[in-house]
């Protein structure tokens, strides 16, 4: 069955630094890969996919993931963070064939102004 | 174009009681999926319905169930409820695109539920 780690479990950046936040999946077949975003209070948000093609993927609001297919890595990315980016961040991936996502404990984001 | 809806917000129950949750999905969507989400964890995948049938279930004892109605809305039944059923339920839609379906799935606010 496929499984999701997420490492980072809370992250404090400082306005305009560098984000990656690391996602690992076990399943080595073919995967489809998922970040979303849950900003407080809100519901969860799709940030960017993964299907097939170009590992580098990119999202919504500046965000980018690349697919390492070597490594079972599925990391996001952003070059400059904002107080606004604050929210909690989940990895996921689907197994089966009917839309199931498996989904990691998530990363905290705390950025400062 | 209407988002996914859930009701109620938060609901507090007590042990042994039963509670139902509703969920609307997004416009066009026909496809309803239920996941648990934990506080400090992410969304655990509780089942899914498509044609007003359970057609894939996490693993969730029995007594949680669901029902799928002809206008796709869905409600989530737990009955017996233990402290441990404390958490955000969440309901996500998507279109079915066949057995292989991937298409991205739109999560509703959740529904706070909480057993004292």
């Amino acid at each position: 069955a496929q499984s999701v780690s997420q490492h980072n479990h809370h992250v404090i950046l400082s306005e305009a630094a560098s984000l990656e936040l690391g996602c690992n999946y076990s399943y080595g077949g073919t995967v489809n890969l998922f970040w979303y975003v849950q900003y407080p209070g809100q519901h969860l948000q799709l940030l960017l996919k993964y299907f097939s093609g170009d590992p580098l993927v990119k999202g919504i609001k500046g965000f980018e993931a690349e697919f390492i297919k070597s490594k079972f890595s599925f990391n996001l990315r952003k070059p400059s963070v904002q107080w606004s980016d604050t929210a909690e961040y989940f990895c996921a991936a689907l197994e089966g064939g009917y839309n199931k996502l498996i989904f990691g404990a998530g990363t905290r984001l705390a950025v400062h102004p | 174009d209407a988002g996914v809806t859930q009701s109620p917000t938060h609901l507090i129950k007590t042990r042994g009681q039963q509670v139902t949750l509703r969920c609307s999905p997004k416009s066009g969507h026909d496809t309803v999926s239920w996941y648990q989400q934990a506080l400090g964890q992410g969304p655990q995948f509780i089942f899914q319905y498509y044609e007003e049938e359970e057609r894939q279930r996490g693993n969730f004892p029995d007594r949680f169930s669901g029902h799928q109605f002809p206008n796709y809305s869905s409600e989530l039944n737990v009955n017996a409820l233990l402290l441990g059923d404390s958490a955000l339920y969440l309901c996500a839609s998507s279109l079915e695109g066949g057995a292989t379906s991937t298409d991205t799935q739109y999560f509703g606010p959740g529904t706070r539920l909480t057993v004292l």
